[in-house]
């Protein structure tokens, strides 16, 4: 059963142009929800994060969209740039019962020149 | 202020062999998380441990695995027999506390391959 889903396993992005990750959710107990951007051979590194509260919070290049009704976040990069290439997981928390994060497959980001 | 350590960062087994995994919090953090990541897969909440004391181990197979923080060293994801299957990485996580603002650190992970 995934609760959390990335649909789409990779996607290319030009230099320079915005780049938009998605993500759904099932579970409507999750209330808070982070991004991590992961390369090779090495651990996750949080990214941004939004509580169920917002629907919107920015962090430099990096802005993600919350639709509580949709049960859908977005993660967008502009611009894109060629070190933004990774693999970025969406996670979901459930913080009143839970600490453990429920991860999606993954989107890997490749960002041309 | 080291991150979170993992060691060994690679480790290979035979089938029916013991791994130890083992990781250090950062400083100052109490709380311990394990994922597993397979091939091609998100990773997989195992089991979060405070200081001498499991609070969730919903996702580590009841068989074969355990895992232990003790008051003093670092935390340790114990795999007996090992099987080709438990061939993953696996990644550590720490935080200070639970809570809204909290973000998990992870480490680097260990590939455990399962010859």
């Amino acid at each position: 059963d995934q609760q959390v889903k990335q649909n789409s396993p990779s996607l290319s992005v030009q230099e320079g142009r915005i780049s938009i990750l998605n993500c759904d959710y099932t579970n409507s107990m999750f209330d808070y929800f982070l991004w991590y951007k992961k390369y090779p051979a090495e651990g996750p590194t949080f990214l941004i994060s939004i509580s169920s509260i917002k629907d919107k919070n920015e962090d430099g290049r990096f802005t993600v969209f919350l639709n509580k009704s949709a049960k859908h976040l977005s993660l967008h990069i502009v611009p894109s740039q060629p070190g933004d290439s990774a693999v970025y997981f969406c996670a979901a928390l459930n913080t009143g019962t839970a600490s453990k994060l429920t991860f999606g497959t993954g989107t890997r980001l490749q960002v041309t020149l | 202020n080291a991150g979170v350590m993992q060691n060994p960062r690679h480790l290979v087994r035979r089938r029916g062999q013991e791994a130890r995994l083992r990781c250090s919090p950062m400083k100052g953090h109490s709380h311990v998380y394990w994922y597993r990541q397979l091939p091609e897969e998100g990773l997989k909440f195992m089991v979060y441990l405070q200081k001498e004391n499991i609070i969730d181990e919903s996702g580590m197979p009841k068989e074969r695995f355990s895992a232990e923080f003790p008051k003093e060293g670092p935390s340790i994801l114990r795999i007996q027999q090992v099987v080709r299957g438990d061939s993953a990485a696996y990644f550590c996580a720490s935080s200070p506390s639970t809570g809204l603002n909290t973000e998990a650190f992870f480490g680097q992970g260990t590939r455990l391959t399962v010859v």
